[in-house]
């Protein structure tokens, strides 16, 4: 069975500084990897995915991840934290066979301090 | 190109009525998806439709259902609500094309309060 592990429910950062949410994941076969985001009352975003090939995935608005797989690890950075980027993060898994089917990690809230 | 729509946005109801929830798809997607959100249990996968057919279904009790229909439109239905139902309720669509990764693409969501 597939599962996510998101190690932090909250993190605070100053604006300026480096982000970075912690995603590890279990899963038996080669999985999708995704990072969403959610603000406020509204549904979720895709940040960026991983699928295969290149490791080190650039998405949107500045944030990257790196698949690890030795370390099973899909950590998500951002050099330069900014204000519009407080919301929730998601972690996610999917198998190739069943990719409709996401498995969510439990979600870190970034806050961003002035 | 018109996203992902989910109606009602807000939705009250009391115990043991039943809901009805629609999600309508992005043009051309086939698939839709169905997730419920609360702040205790996170974010967990209900089930999904493909050509009108249930693919998926995550564990929860009968009591939640769906279809969908031949424009591809959902409906999830919850019956004899609880209080734990009251949740955030997410669908998303996606286009399930063979060989390719078929992102989702999610909706604003339906809030359901169980009074």
């Amino acid at each position: 069975a597939q599962s996510v592990t998101q190690l932090g429910s909250h993190v605070s950062v100053s604006e300026g500084a480096l982000v970075l949410l912690r995603c590890n994941y279990s899963s038996s076969v080669p999985p999708y990897l995704f990072w969403y985001v959610q603000y406020p009352n509204q549904g979720l975003q895709l940040l960026l995915k991983y699928t295969t090939g290149a490791t080190l995935v650039k998405g949107i608005n500045g944030f990257e991840a790196e698949f690890k797989k030795s370390e099973t690890s899909f950590h998500l950075t951002k050099p330069s934290a900014h204000m519009s980027d407080a919301a929730e993060y998601f972690c996610a898994v999917s198998e190739r066979s069943s990719a409709s089917k996401i498995i969510f990690g439990s979600g870190t809230r970034l806050s961003i301090r002035p | 190109k018109a996203g992902v729509t989910q109606t009602p946005r807000y939705l009250i109801k009391t115990r043991g009525q039943q809901v009805t929830l629609s999600c309508s798809p992005i043009s051309g997607h086939r698939s839709v998806s169905w997730y419920q959100q609360t702040p205790g249990q996170g974010l967990q996968f209900l089930f999904e439709y493909f050509s009108e057919t249930q693919r998926n279904k995550g564990n929860f009790p009968g009591r939640f259902s769906g279809r969908q229909f031949s424009n591809s439109r959902s409906e999830m239905n919850v019956s004899t609500l609880e209080l734990g139902d009251s949740a955030l309720y997410l669908c998303a669509s996606s286009a399930r094309l063979a060989g390719q990764d078929n992102e989702q693409f999610f909706g604003p969501g339906t809030r359901l309060t169980v009074l």
